[in-house]
């Protein structure tokens, strides 16, 4: 274990299900970030979080909502998913002033 | 044109050879760049981290950074089946830790 968990590793859901993914780092850092990844395709930044407040959103579809309630906890919510969502969703977390991010497991998720 | 170009390859090699895994930015104000390493199932974990130009070395691991030409490489010495991974160049872009990877280069290293 990295010391980033994710929950649950897989899911799968259909287009009108709702869901949260849920991402805890105990590493004392205070950023928190959501990535997706597809295959062949570079790592795409969703969301970043600093001190909980939300500092990034790449222009990302309102059917994902995220939620970071503390700095040590962060979700991501989904609703009405289409089948081109299906990827592995990537968290991680990195502390100040230092630029090496620490990655959860991911959870792969498929949408039919 | 993408920020961060990698080929994804796959590149297959045997054991104890020289790896070279390249990618190409086209920013010129990029200051840090990074490598991560990343094993089927898992998420990526960090294995270099370089500012600026030129050379740094840990172990059997070489990363280099020529910003005259925005490229940047990774060298694996001696490589071994262990090292068959995903290869993810990374480069920190504006502010808040954001870092903006490359598409990964898959490695096979086979006995």
């Amino acid at each position: 274990e990295t010391g980033v968990t994710q929950t649950p590793r897989h899911l799968v859901m259909g287009m009108t299900n709702k869901k949260s993914l849920k991402c805890e780092q105990h590493l004392g850092h205070n950023a928190m970030y959501w990535y997706k990844q597809s295959a062949k395709k570079p790592l795409e930044l969703m969301f970043v979080y600093n001190f909980k407040e939300q500092t990034e959103n790449n222009s990302v579809p309102s059917r994902f909502s995220p939620e970071c309630p503390n700095s040590s906890h962060l979700f991501l919510h989904l609703h009405t998913l289409q089948p081109e969502d299906s990827a592995l969703y990537l968290c991680a977390s990195s502390p100040p002033g230092n630029y090496g991010y620490t990655f959860g497991s991911g959870t792969r998720l498929t949408v039919v | 044109q993408k920020e961060v170009e990698q080929d994804p390859g796959p590149l297959s090699v045997p054991e104890g050879a020289i790896v070279s895994l390249n990618c190409t930015y086209s920013n010129s104000a990029f200051q840090y760049f990074m490598w991560y390493r990343q094993y089927s199932r898992k998420g990526p974990e960090l294995l270099m981290y370089t500012y600026s130009s030129g050379n740094k070395e840990d172990g059997r691991f070489t990363a280099q950074v020529d910003k005259s030409s925005k490229y940047i490489s990774l060298f694996i010495r001696d490589s071994q089946p262990s090292d068959s991974a995903t290869y993810l160049c990374a480069i920190l872009s504006g502010g808040y830790n954001k870092l903006i990877f490359g598409a990964g280069t898959r490695l096979a290293v086979h006995p």
